[in-house]
Formats: structure tokens, sequence, C-alpha cells
């Protein structure tokens, strides 16, 4: 069945920088890969997601890139704000949606 | 946030003792699922349902049952509460699958089993 890995567990940024979340899926045949943000104590909320006709999809400060050749796709997070601390997990649709194991990140003012 | 309640919200119980969660929608939508959320484990499936009545196992099925009588409503038991099911359960309603679609979350309800 399919499996997701994401990268890394824990991220560190200073308020204004970058921050990168990379998750790799092992089914070929996966072809939607949503993104949720948890915030603590509360419900995982999608903030994006991708299809596999697409490689690139961007929402304000928000983008998803996916690479299918490679099977990994990546959430970037410009000019972080430290309302953007959460736990961010990745998934992958075949018949099911398959979740990674979860990204904290921590933006420090 | 989507029409989605869940009940009850918190839920403290002994080992062996049957419990019954419940996950209600307002958005009439086709699909609804259980997830477990462990650390270290993100979400995993353990029941969903195509339908009243259409159920199928997930990933970590083993341990609970759910039925779904009405297109409102989704229930996930535990017939014989354990330990190793202390966890904090969503529900999740979709409109359709088969393709691609986007979940949307209950509020969680998180169980301890003493």
């Amino acid at each position: 069945g399919e499996n997701v890995e994401q990268h890394p567990s824990t991220l560190s940024v200073q308020e204004g920088d970058s921050a990168v979340i990379k998750c790799t899926y092992s089914d070929s045949a996966s072809n939607y890969f949503p993104w949720y943000k948890q915030e603590l104590g509360k419900r995982p909320q999608l903030i994006i997601d991708i299809r596999s006709n697409v490689g690139e999809k961007k929402d304000q400060r928000i983008a998803v890139t996916l690479n299918k050749t490679a099977k990994h796709f990546s959430l970037h997070i410009t000019e972080t704000q430290p309302e953007d601390s959460a736990v961010y997990f990745c998934a992958a649709f075949t018949d099911k949606l398959i979740f990674g194991t979860g990204t904290r990140l921590q933006v420090f003012p | 946030d989507a029409g989605i309640t869940q009940s009850p919200r918190h839920k403290v119980t002994e080992t062996g003792t049957p419990v019954t969660l419940r996950c209600h929608q307002t958005e009439n939508h086709r699909y609804m699922y259980w997830y477990r959320q462990d650390p270290g484990h993100g979400l995993r499936l353990i029941h969903y349902s195509y339908g009243v009545k259409d159920t199928d196992k997930g990933e970590v099925s083993d341990g609970y049952s759910v039925s779904r009588s009405k297109t409102e409503d989704f229930l996930l038991t535990l017939e014989s509460a354990t330990s190793s099911q202390t966890s904090v359960y969503f529900c999740a309603i979709s409109e359709t699958s088969g393709s691609p679609d986007t979940q949307y979350f209950g509020p969680g309800t998180r169980l301890t089993v003493l």
C-alpha cells in the first residue's frame, strides 16, 4: 500500500524567513496531494492541495510543488509569521488518504 | 468549518468497557471517515463509510466497529476498550471518493482508557 514520509519532523525559523517541508510517496498511482495545518488542540484544516496533472500551485504565501517522476511534493511558506506556527501534515490519495507523520513548525519573532 | 460535530469531546473510561463515539454532519456528504491521531503516527484511517449501511476497513481497524444508519451519523464503537486505544479520534467527511477529494475534519474526541 501507499507510504508517505515527511521531513523534517521539526522546523524552527525566524519570522520573515521561508520554510520548506518535504514529502515522498511510494505509490505512483497517487493522484491527489493535500496539505493540512493543525494548531494545538484543533482539528486539521486544509490549506492547499495539488492534483497530479499540475506541477505547482500557489495561494498567497504558500505554495506546493509536485514532482511525479521522483514521487515527492513540497510545501513552501514564504515570509513566515508567528501565526504560521503549527503542525503541518502532507497526504497522498490513491483510494484512501495516507498521511505523513507531521512537521512541527515554530516561527520565532 | 464544515458542519461536523463530534460527541463526546472528551471521555475517560476504564479498560474493558464499551465506548461509542458519534460523528454528526449537516452537509449531506456521502463519505465519512474515522481516524485516530497519535504522536509520531500522524492520522491513521480506522474505518470509512461510502453510504448508509456501507462501510469498509481502514489501516488500523482491529478492535473497532462502525455503523451508519443515517446519512448524517457515523458511529465508532470500541467493544472492549484497551489502553492502546487511548488517542484523539477525528471524524472527516467528503462529498465524493474514488476520485480525489477534499476531506473536512471534525473537532476531535480525546479518549483516555485507564
